[in-house]
């Protein structure tokens, strides 16, 4: 079945600066990746996507970036701001099928 | 509309116990998908259906689980009988085919 590793698992930040998660996936097939925003005892809630015939894809503050040759994406938040605390899921799947997630990253923003 | 709706939102059960877990997806999704979440294991894609047919069940733990959606509206996840090991938030999902999965509330469950 489909892999999926994320790091780092805690990325702390000054307010204003940027952070970055990466993610790798194991399922060549797969062409659907989705990055989820879970606040604390909140549900999972899609913030960008991208799927396998995109190279970059921008809104706002956050982009997403994908290499299918290496089977890694990243995403991307600039200029970031304490509302941007929360923990980071990325996915990866098939489209409508079940989605595989990653660990999660807790992103910690520093006033 | 109202997203995808859980019920019950929290349950504490003891061990040995039937625990039964309702979920209705957005009017019109297609596809349904059961999560399970621990601090240990993250997300875990259990089960999903699509059509009302279950596709994948290879995430389901063991034959304690059992998941069923006898209509579009409806599906249930039910754990005979309940282990400690169980406690954890279960999520229901729901799409239409190739676009993003709405997540519902969840329902925390904690097996005594």
């Amino acid at each position: 079945g489909e892999n999926v590793e994320q790091h780092p698992s805690t990325l702390s930040v000054q307010e204003g600066d940027s952070a970055v998660i990466k993610c790798t996936y194991s399922d060549s097939a797969s062409n659907y990746f989705p990055w989820y925003k879970q606040e604390l005892g909140k549900r999972p809630q899609l913030i960008i996507d991208i799927r396998s015939n995109v190279g970059e894809k921008k809104d706002q503050r956050i982009a997403v970036t994908l290499n299918k040759t290496a089977k890694h994406f990243s995403l991307h938040i600039t200029e970031t701001q304490p509302e941007d605390s929360a923990v980071y899921f990325c996915g990866s799947g098939g489209g409508a099928d079940g989605l595989t997630f990653g660990k999660g990253t807790h992103l910690i923003i520093q006033p | 509309d109202a997203g995808v709706i859980q019920s019950p939102r929290h349950e504490v059960t003891e061990m040995g116990q039937e625990v039964t877990l309702r979920c209705k997806p957005i009017s019109g999704h297609n596809s349904l998908f059961w999560y399970r979440q621990t601090m240990m294991r993250g997300l875990e894609l259990l089960i999903y259906f699509n059509n009302n047919v279950p596709i994948d069940d290879s995430g389901m733990p063991e034959d304690r689980f059992s998941a069923k959606m006898p209509n579009a509206s409806f599906s249930t996840l039910k754990i005979q009988p309940s282990e400690p090991r169980d406690s954890a938030v279960y999520f229901c999902a729901s799409t239409r085919t190739v676009n993003e999965q709405f997540f519902g509330p969840g329902t925390r469950l904690t097996v005594l």
